[in-house]
């Protein structure tokens, strides 16, 4: 069974340029969410989509947004990139959302490196 | 304001020795804690999930405690080789359907 691959795996970008990134969960899996992680800040939560639908959101600016498709597919994607946004940003999927009652774990891709010059 | 913490940030063992892990939050009314394995430039990989009612979970060489009062979960590590070395992240949801908050890490390095 494949796992949650996220693509591409490296990007190299301006400040001011855009970006968009993607991620294909396990197959069956609903449920798709992104964080980004950094030395100084750790992992934080980016949002959680379920069945196209965002669920929750992190506190992160409005340049930050997502989606999610009808195959279960997501990509989030990042406007005006500041160098402040150079980040591993990791996308994990699960079977259910949580507040089904099922406790599903995350499965997480290997991430897409984001470097800001 | 759910905080989660981990200590120490780093770890050093030889070979064969059994060590522990602390993970600590400020919130006890959790709904679950997982425990994740981070490799150097990967993404995190899923060791251990404790459910709010449980007190522990094992696989293999790993054993997860968990006390909700106290709010402190444990991971045990048993006869560590040095495969075992990365980042071990703690991770809690504190209410159904949350983002799960994570510790900074403990990255461990087991010599051999």
């Amino acid at each position: 069974k494949a796992g949650v691959t996220q693509t591409p795996r490296y990007l190299i970008k301006t400040r001011g340029q855009q970006v968009t990134l993607s991620c294909s969960p396990i197959s069956g899996h609903r449920s798709v969410s992104w964080y980004q992680q950094t030395p100084g800040q750790g992992l934080q939560f980016l949002f959680e989509y379920f069945s196209e639908t965002q669920r929750n959101k992190g506190n992160f600016p409005g340049r930050f947004s997502g989606r999610q498709f009808s195959n279960s597919r997501s990509e989030m994607n990042v406007s005006t990139l500041e160098l402040g946004d150079s980040a591993l940003y990791l996308c994990a999927s699960s079977l259910e959302y949580s507040t089904t009652g099922k406790h599903s774990p995350l499965h997480f891709g290997n991430g897409t490196r984001l470097t800001v010059t | 304001k759910q905080e989660v913490t981990q200590i120490p940030a780093a770890l050093s063992v030889p070979e064969g020795e059994n060590l522990v892990l602390n993970c600590s939050f400020t919130d006890s009314a959790i709904y679950n804690l997982q425990w994740f394995r981070q490799d150097p430039g990967k993404g995190l990989t899923s060791l251990l999930l404790i459910q709010s009612s449980q007190r522990e979970q094992t696989s293999g060489r790993l054993n997860a405690s968990l006390d909700k009062s106290s709010g402190r979960s444990t991971l045990y590590i048993a006869a560590s080789q040095p495969g075992d070395s990365a980042t071990y992240l703690c991770a809690v949801e504190s209410q159904a359907g949350t983002a799960l908050i994570f510790g900074k890490g403990t990255t461990l390095s087991v010599s051999s």
